[in-house]
């Protein structure tokens, strides 16, 4: 069955510290896997978007990695702002002929001043 | 960047009432949008995947009565729920992409629809 596993379901930091997020995922056949960032009331913006090739990606103070083998990825949120909370959304897509999406459960970061 | 127009951010009607919201995108021609509904802190539930000038592809559970999908352009998508009651309530959210793989899905910015 596939699945998109996200971890920890809520993290509170403090402005300034960085942070991991973690996506499992049984993905198969593995097509891409996107970080997605949805502030509470809008729609998901896309962070990251990485095939099975790619290890790592960066946009500004995030940094997504990609495990293939071990079908793990982190987001790494550097020198956390105000603005960084939100949900963090982990979504891989299968390689299939429906390009089946899967979404993950997502992390709530809360920063604090 | 890429920028999906959702419309309305908002809507308020009493039960029986028959809603249609747009999703549009600005910039590039959306082969593909999707509609997904999100329940209070629960991520995106995919409703159904549609592409344009064919029939919407409905996900298991999802009322294709209920929920009417109309991609009549490459820059436009609607959904209608019909008929709608309390237990429709919900936000509700379109994403286009050019559908192939690797391309991000672009989202819209979600309408919260409640059903008096």
């Amino acid at each position: 069955k596939n699945q998109v596993e996200q971890s920890p379901q809520s993290l509170i930091i403090l402005e300034g510290k960085n942070c991991t997020l973690q996506c499992n995922y049984t993905v198969s056949p593995f097509s891409n896997l996107r970080w997605y960032k949805q502030d509470t009331g809008r729609g998901p913006v896309s962070l990251t978007i990485m095939t099975f090739s790619e290890n790592t990606k960066s946009n500004g103070r995030y940094t997504a990695t990609l495990d293939a083998d071990t079908k793990q990825s982190s987001l790494h949120i550097t020198a956390s702002q105000l603005s960084d909370s939100a949900s963090y959304i982990c979504v891989v897509s299968a390689k299939s002929s429906a390009s089946k999406i899967i979404f993950g459960s997502g992390t709530r970061l809360s920063i604090r001043p | 960047g890429a920028v999906v127009s959702q419309h309305p951010s908002r809507v308020i009607c009493k039960s029986g009432t028959s809603v249609k919201i747009e999703c549009r995108s600005l910039d590039f021609q959306a082969t593909t949008m999707f509609w997904y509904r999100q329940f209070p802190k629960k991520s995106l539930m995919l409703m159904a995947t549609s592409n344009e000038g064919s029939k919407a592809t409905y996900e298991q559970g999802v009322e294709k009565d209920k929920f009417l999908i109309n991609h009549a352009s490459l820059t436009l998508s609607t959904l209608t729920v019909t008929s709608a009651h309390p237990e429709d309530s919900s936000f509700y959210i379109c994403s286009a992409s050019r559908g192939r793989d690797n391309q991000p899905q672009h989202f819209g910015d979600g309408t919260r629809l409640s059903i008096l």
